[in-house]
């Protein structure tokens, strides 16, 4: 039973472009969430979706971010226009019944913005 | 009220001693309080959890500590051994709601 799978593990992107995270959740969780992590610093919620819903994004500036997590495929995590202050380590996590805080973590795609 | 205050900030203790990492938070609606523990270039990975009608919880080394009282939390690795060496991570959240607030983190080295 595969963990939680992201990609890509390491992004650079220039001042401008566009990130894209993708994370597939283990196999019978609907649920996904998205933190963010930056140096020395434990982990900030930023959204919370099921499947084709987005349940809570209280956590996600409201410029620049959005995710989506559709019925077939990853749940996708996308950044536009990116900064240097987006630069940080990005956490995918999943459950199976909408227990965010028994959720399995992925390795985390580690954003650089140069 | 909703911030987790970690300390220490890091660590270092000689193998086969004990551990000690401290949380306190403000929230008295928070009722589970997991502690996380993360290896360099990987997620976090629960560690072990605790919610507030028990004071102690123990599973293997790791021993969480819960002070309803005084709002804090403690995790305790006894018999920390070189391959303990990681960062902790407690955290915070009420069981009505799946956001989890994290507490800063302390890096744990463990000398031989």
């Amino acid at each position: 039973n595969a963990g939680v799978m992201q990609n890509p593990r390491h992004l650079v992107r220039r001042r401008g472009q566009e990130a894209r995270l993708r994370c597939s959740p283990m196999k019978g969780h609907s649920h996904v969430y998205w933190y963010r992590q930056l140096p020395e610093e434990g982990l900030k919620f930023m959204v919370y979706l099921q499947k084709e819903n987005i349940i809570d994004e209280s956590g996600m500036p409201k410029e620049r971010f959005s995710a989506e997590f559709p019925k077939e495929g990853p749940s996708i995590l996308r950044i536009q226009q990116v900064v240097r202050g987006d630069s940080a380590a990005y956490f995918c996590a999943s459950s199976p019944l909408g227990q965010g805080t028994e959720a399995f973590f992925g390795q985390g795609t580690r954003l650089t913005v140069v | 009220q909703q911030q987790v205050k970690q300390s220490p900030q890091s660590l270092i203790v000689q193998k086969g001693g004990i551990s000690i990492i401290n949380c306190a938070y403000e929230n008295t609606a928070f009722d589970y309080f997991p502690w996380y523990q993360q290896f360099p270039g990987k997620g976090p990975a629960l560690l072990i959890a605790i919610r507030p009608d028990v004071s102690e919880k123990k599973e293997g080394r790791f021993t969480i500590s819960f002070n309803k009282s005084a709002k804090q939390f403690s995790l305790h690795i006894m018999d920390s051994q070189p391959g303990d060496s990681a960062t902790y991570f407690c955290a915070a959240s009420r069981s009505s709601n799946y956001q989890l607030i994290w507490g800063a983190g302390t890096k744990l080295i463990i000398k031989p």
